[in-house]
């Protein structure tokens, strides 16, 4: 299974973007890269899944660079309510989720 | 109503006993997992179940034991807790979808205490 690296921790001030890069670099050609939000007390919520390019959906962007060997995660404009921890995950989800490993995450931190 | 419940939400234990955390769904999903998040770390795959036939260990089996009553419900028994098992469990359901569109759904977490 491909290994996931990610920052630890971010800050940000409320209406910036926020881009937290994960680096994958052993993906495999059937891997999907998908990211997960887990506020305080609470099960993580599927955010966005890509394979390559661009995915865009009403919460955030993903942008996957050709080699496909690390993804960026964008949210526009946050706000308080995005303080949480993001979760970069890559696996053959198609083939069972049960593959897909979580890691430590990102601790996202937006400040007034 | 949330689709994936969990009970209880809270519970507090002693070494040695045996207790069983309970998972209900209403997605219709067959799929079904249980994980288990300690303090800073990720989430750690305990068992899944793809079908109420099937049972499958995950990451961290030992110590754990599952039963899938129905489609709808899936529990994990700790048939004698130990201190290092307290931690926040979570149950989860999927569907496979078409090609990598399977997502998992997580119940808000049973927040377990061994003493």
């Amino acid at each position: 299974l491909a290994k996931t690296t990610q920052p630890v921790s971010m800050d940000s001030y409320e209406g910036q973007e926020v881009n937290i890069t994960c680096s994958h670099n052993n993906i495999a050609t059937n891997d999907y890269i998908t990211w997960y939000q887990q506020f305080p007390s609470q099960g993580p919520r599927f955010i966005i899944q890509g394979y390559k390019t661009k995915v865009t959906n009403e919460v955030a962007s993903l942008f996957i660079p050709a080699d496909r060997k690390s993804s960026t995660l964008s949210l526009p404009r946050v706000s308080l309510s995005d303080t949480a921890v993001y979760y970069c995950l890559v696996g053959d989800s198609g083939a069972g989720s049960y593959q897909l490993t979580f890691g430590k995450g990102t601790k996202l931190s937006v400040i007034p | 109503d949330a689709d994936v419940t969990q009970t209880p939400r809270n519970r507090i234990t002693k070494t040695g006993k045996r207790i069983m955390l309970e998972c209900s769904q209403t997605k219709g999903h067959d799929r079904m997992y249980w994980y288990r998040q300690d303090p800073g770390l990720g989430l750690r795959l305990i068992y899944y179940s793809f079908d109420v036939k099937d049972i499958n260990k995950g990451e961290i089996s030992d110590g754990y034991s599952v039963s899938r009553q129905a489609q709808a419900k899936f529990s994990l028994s700790l048939e004698s807790a130990i201190p290092n098992q307290t931690a926040l469990y979570f149950c989860a359901t999927s569907e496979p979808g078409q090609g990598a569109d399977e997502k998992l759904f997580f119940g808000s977490g049973t927040q377990l205490s061994v003493l």
